[in-house]
């Protein structure tokens, strides 16, 4: 089955610095998607990559996948207090009704 | 926007009640989910379905069984709630086929005394 793995598990940083979240999977896969949580609520959708290479920007977020479709990386420049939060990268390999596997999480905590 | 709306945020319920959790969404998605979110373990799903009366089990279904009516609604129950259920369950709606990404509620956290 496939697993995601999400690096690093957790990531205090100061405010105003950049930070990267990476998402590795065991399998190629068909979309990635990027997720943001905010503590005891629900997952935000964030953005999603299918294609090798792509690259998206959403505000001061940018999200890479790599031309194999097994790595991904999530970039904060400039980071904010409202970044904090739980941040989860899903992934789809194929199969019915798009179940999604899901990293556990990158917990960022934006210092002042 | 998407909406996808969980009847209760914090539910409190006693073991061997039978639980009720209830999600509408309404974009007209072929697809909804449940899932429970515990701590170390992240997302886990707990069934699915693609389409009305139709249900699949996800990785962890046992003790949890499921009811689509309804394309909007899509219902988890608890047959008769243990305490190792308590958790944040998350219900979500996806379009179609070919991995469109799925749009979550607000969560559910429910505890079993």
């Amino acid at each position: 089955s496939q697993e995601l793995e999400q690096s690093p598990q957790s990531l205090i940083v100061q405010e105003g610095k950049n930070l990267t979240i990476n998402c590795t999977s065991s399998k190629t896969l068909y979309g990635l998607y990027w997720y943001k949580q905010k503590y005891g609520e629900g997952l935000i959708f964030l953005m999603m990559l299918q294609k090798g290479g792509e690259e998206k920007s959403h505000e001061k977020i940018t999200a890479k996948l790599d031309e194999k479709k097994q790595q991904s990386s999530l970039h904060i420049t400039a980071s904010q207090p409202s970044h904090a939060g739980i941040y989860l990268c899903g992934g789809y390999s194929g199969g019915g009704a798009d179940g999604l596997t899901f990293g556990k999480g990158t917990h960022l905590i934006i210092q002042p | 926007d998407v909406k996808v709306t969980q009847s209760s945020r914090y539910l409190v319920k006693r073991t061997g009640e039978k639980v009720f959790l209830e999600c509408v969404q309404d974009m007209d998605h072929e697809n909804m989910f449940w899932y429970r979110q515990d701590p170390g373990l992240g997302l886990r799903l707990i069934y699915f379905s693609y389409d009305v009366k139709m249900k699949e089990k996800g990785d962890i279904p046992e003790g949890y069984s499921v009811s689509r009516e309804k394309k909007e609604r899509f219902s988890l129950i608890l047959e008769s709630a243990s305490t190792n259920q308590t958790s944040m369950y998350l219900c979500a709606s996806s379009k179609g086929t070919g991995g469109q990404p799925q749009h979550f509620g607000d969560g559910t956290r429910l505890s079993i005394l």
